[in-house]
Formats: C-alpha cells, structure tokens, sequence
C-alpha cells in the first residue's frame, strides 16, 4: 500500500463545475496534512493545509478524517486556471519532519 | 515572503559527468534543505535531507556517493549528480524547511542526460 495515496484522474470537469479529489494515508500517526498544486513542468506550490476541523479557502475546502485517515479537497466554481495536478502531501511525523507526497490528482477544466 | 532560489533551471550534460545543482534561501535562514526527484507523471520522491552543518540523511535506495550533499551554511545547500547516466534524468527539486515560513520549494532542475 503506498504511503499517500490518490486518484490519478485525469478530471476533465467544464468551466463552473464543483470537483473533489480524495487521499487516503497509511500512518496514522501523521501529523500535518497539505494540498499542493503543481503545474506542468513546475515546483509544487502549497495550495492549503488541511485542518481537522475543516477549513476554507475561497473556493476551496479541506476536510481530514482521521480517523478514516482521509483528506478531500473541493474546489467550487471552477476555472480555467485551476487545471493542474493537486498533490496531497503529509507529514508522517517521526522526526526530520519530512513530507511524502502522492502521485497526484490532474484536473482539466475545459469551456 | 520566502523564497528558494534554484539553479540552473536545465542542464543537458553527457554520460560520466558530473552536474551540480544549488539551492539558496534568499530571504530567511532554512534550517533543514529536502531534495527530491520526480520521473515524468510520478510524485516527488525524497532523495536526502540535509540540515546545515552536518552529514545529510539519505532515503533507502539513494546511493549517497553519487548524489552529494552539501549543507554547508544556512542559505545554501548543493546536490551534485556524480558520473550521471541517462537514468538520472528527472526533475530535481529542493526545499527549505524553516520555522517561520514552512516548507518552500525551489522552482527545480530539469537534468537531462544524453
């Protein structure tokens, strides 16, 4: 079972459409949890963190389920400029504070 | 804001050489610098972790003496690809992790081998 785990997509969603994308983790004594975003050819660029509680961000909402050891991401109203691929990265704790990342989530949004 | 400068951008080099990447906090004093490789449509793997000062900390299955590490002060860490073959290419990325600011990501090396 991989560390951090996702859907590859690819999500091919028109403008205006509401998309989730889900991420399950092995360790469940992980400590942070983020959703990155990257962009072809690019550095991951850190979209959220993601809260137990939930959190909000414009158009976006984080939800972690720990007990579930689950991370969504909903993206509402969906622009052209949200294609790219949304990456769930987790700090798995044990020291060196080192991050794993998942293979990532490609959403296209399209007229 | 903080930010990671990387350098260079890409590098086209021949088998058996060497290429060395460099990764500069440019606003803030990153105590501990990530390097990762990503292959086309994977994630980023960790390669090492380096903290200023000391030896770096490889990952399972990165071989330490061909993928040196320097951390030698707190804005600027080096990773050289020793004897690079054609499977070393990928994406080489570096990250600071500081305190304040958290984890920021260099805009990676795009390493091609021919």
């Amino acid at each position: 079972r991989k560390e951090v785990e996702q859907d590859p997509g690819p999500f091919n969603v028109p403008e205006g459409a509401t998309v989730a994308f889900n991420c399950t983790y092995s360790n469940s004594a992980s400590q942070s949890f983020f959703w990155y975003r990257q962009d072809c050819r690019k550095e991951p660029k850190l979209l959220m963190s993601v809260y137990s509680s939930g959190n909000e961000d414009g158009r976006f909402t984080a939800q972690l389920n720990r007990a579930s050891q689950y991370i969504s991401l909903l993206i509402r109203d969906s622009k052209l400029s949200d294609s790219a691929t949304y990456l769930c990265v987790v700090n798995m704790g044990g020291g060196g504070n080192k991050l794993t990342f998942g293979t990532g989530t490609q959403l296209k949004v399209e007229l | 804001g903080a930010v990671v400068s990387q350098h260079p951008s890409w590098v086209i080099c021949k088998s058996g050489t060497s290429v060395k990447i460099e990764c500069r906090s440019l606003d803030f004093q990153a105590t501990t610098m990530f390097w990762y490789r990503q292959f086309p449509k994977q994630s980023l793997m960790l390669m090492a972790t380096s903290n200023e000062g000391s030896k770096a900390t490889y990952e399972q299955g990165v071989e330490k003496d061909k993928f040196l590490i320097n951390h030698a002060s707190l804005t600027l860490s080096t990773l050289t690809v020793t004897s690079a073959h054609p499977e070393d290419s990928s994406f080489y990325i570096c990250s600071a992790r500081n305190i304040n600011y958290g984890y920021t990501f260099g805009s990676g090396t795009r390493l091609t081998v021919v």
